[in-house]
């Protein structure tokens, strides 16, 4: 199985911060990786497919970056509905398998 | 407006059955492949099962082969996850989501709103 490892898993931050985060495979999954955003009792939200494209309604301060097995996703400038945690996942393989999260936190 | 409704969770003992069901509107349900991903109390996101739109091809994460069984009408617009053999650790709360693509590519579009499945004798 693939592996994803997110990091941090947690960060501090404040509202119009500017804020990176990583997630990295165990073996090289080309630029099959998706982002999704999580808020405490809600369903994930899709943000970007294909490591790069944001999904119909993604603000643009959101962006991907990265291929192989190195990516990061960016907020240029959080927003209050920001906080929440995200994770990755990598569909270039079965099983489809997902990163532990990074939680963004005031 | 693209809606996918679960049902079916609830309370189940240990080694018991439960059918989930993921009712799909707002688009042409019989064109997109589906998927169940669940969620442990506390924990991350895990891949479950996967069906091609046309119903031919399933997948299955190995924590669950051979237990679980997923399916779909397209003439109801419905997903479902026939769940057998139920643990303790398959407890969590179970998402329907919709794949990009007619096959199994794993690229989520939309994700319904969830159904909790609670495993304890």
């Amino acid at each position: 199985d693939i592996q994803m490892t997110q990091s941090p898993s947690s960060l501090s931050a404040s509202v119009g911060d500017r804020v990176t985060f990583t997630c990295r495979a165990s073996q090289g999954i080309n630029n099959y990786l998706a982002w999704f955003q999580q808020k405490p009792g809600k369903a994930p939200k899709s943000l970007i497919y294909t490591a790069t494209d944001l999904q119909n309604g993604v603000p643009s301060r959101f962006s991907g970056s990265g291929f192989g097995t190195d990516f990061t996703l960016s907020i240029s400038s959080l927003q209050p509905e920001d906080f929440a945690t995200y994770y990755c996942q990598q569909y270039k393989s079965a099983p489809l398998t997902f990163g532990g999260g990074t939680k963004v936190e005031i | 407006e693209v809606q996918l409704v679960e049902s079916g969770g609830g309370l189940v003992q240990p080694g018991g059955s439960l059918r989930l069901s993921c009712v799909a509107s707002g688009f042409t349900f019989s064109s997109s492949a589906m998927h169940w991903v669940r969620q442990a109390p506390g924990k991350g996101l895990e891949y479950v099962s996967g069906i091609t739109s046309n119903g031919g091809t399933t997948s299955y994460a190995t924590s669950v082969k051979g237990r679980f069984t997923i399916s779909r009408d397209n003439s109801k617009n419905t997903l479902y996850l026939q769940m057998g053999s139920l643990r303790v650790e398959d407890m969590g709360v179970y998402y329907c989501a919709r794949d990009g693509n007619w096959h199994i590519s794993g690229w989520y579009v939309e994700w319904g709103q969830g159904t909790q499945v609670t495993v304890s004798s």
